[in-house]
């Protein structure tokens, strides 16, 4: 089956300072990414959509100056989280699509916990 | 917009007992309907899923069924087991485009 890994899986950082979060699909090719958060206890909130490329798509209420999101290739995506604060702690899923069957499967997430 | 409203949870059970978890959906066209499971502590997986009307999707002893007339995608599974505590999430998709989830709903199968 499709394999995606992000990394860092768990992260803590200093209020101020920027993380960047990586989700690579491992065999096969996404020419589009999403990436979801999601609060303890409750269901993913889509924060972008972004198209190998392509500048991404943000949801209403997401800031695209603080979740920067870069999809440079089809097997890579990014997603930096600059100047974070302490409400920016979550757990940040990314999400590829198969180009060839417009299957999406889902990263393992990373937990980002700002102090 | 597209929307999925789920059981709110937690749902407990016995091991053994039967599980429903209901799921009804909005959808402009033709949705593609699936169930995630995510453990505690890690990441979201398929479940299963149904691409038209009348199909069952089924997994692991769960099953669920695209019923367009009641707009419904209710999971069931027969004998829940102690392994099968986690969260269950709702979802649609329609024309290749984003996925829509449901609240989530928890639960608990007590030995």
């Amino acid at each position: 089956g499709a394999v995606v890994s992000q990394h860092p899986s768990w992260v803590i950082c200093k209020s101020g300072t920027s993380v960047k979060i990586e989700c690579r699909s491992l065999d096969f090719q996404a020419t589009t990414m999403f990436w979801y958060r999601q609060f303890p206890k409750q269901s993913l909130m889509l924060m972008a959509t972004s198209n190998e490329g392509s500048k991404a798509t943000y949801e209403q209420g997401v800031e695209k100056d603080k979740f920067l999101i870069n999809h440079a290739s089809l097997t890579l995506s990014t997603l930096t989280v600059t100047s974070a604060h302490p409400e920016d702690s979550s757990f940040y899923i990314c999400s590829p699509e198969d180009r060839e069957f417009y299957e999406q499967y889902f990263g393992p997430g990373t937990r980002l916990t700002v102090t | 917009g597209d929307s999925v409203t789920q059981m709110e949870g937690p749902v407990t059970l016995s091991e053994e007992a039967f599980l429903t978890i209901n799921c009804t959906y909005t959808a402009t066209g033709y949705p593609s309907l699936f169930w995630y499971v995510q453990y505690p502590g890690e990441g979201l997986q398929l479940l299963l899923k149904a691409t038209k009307a009348d199909d069952k999707g089924s997994n692991k002893g769960f099953e669920a069924t695209y019923r367009k007339e009641t707009t419904s995608f209710h999971l069931e599974k027969g004998s829940v087991q102690v392994s099968d505590s986690a969260v269950y999430f709702c979802a649609t998709k329609t024309g290749g485009f984003k996925t829509i989830f449901g609240a989530g709903t928890r639960l608990f199968v007590k030995a």
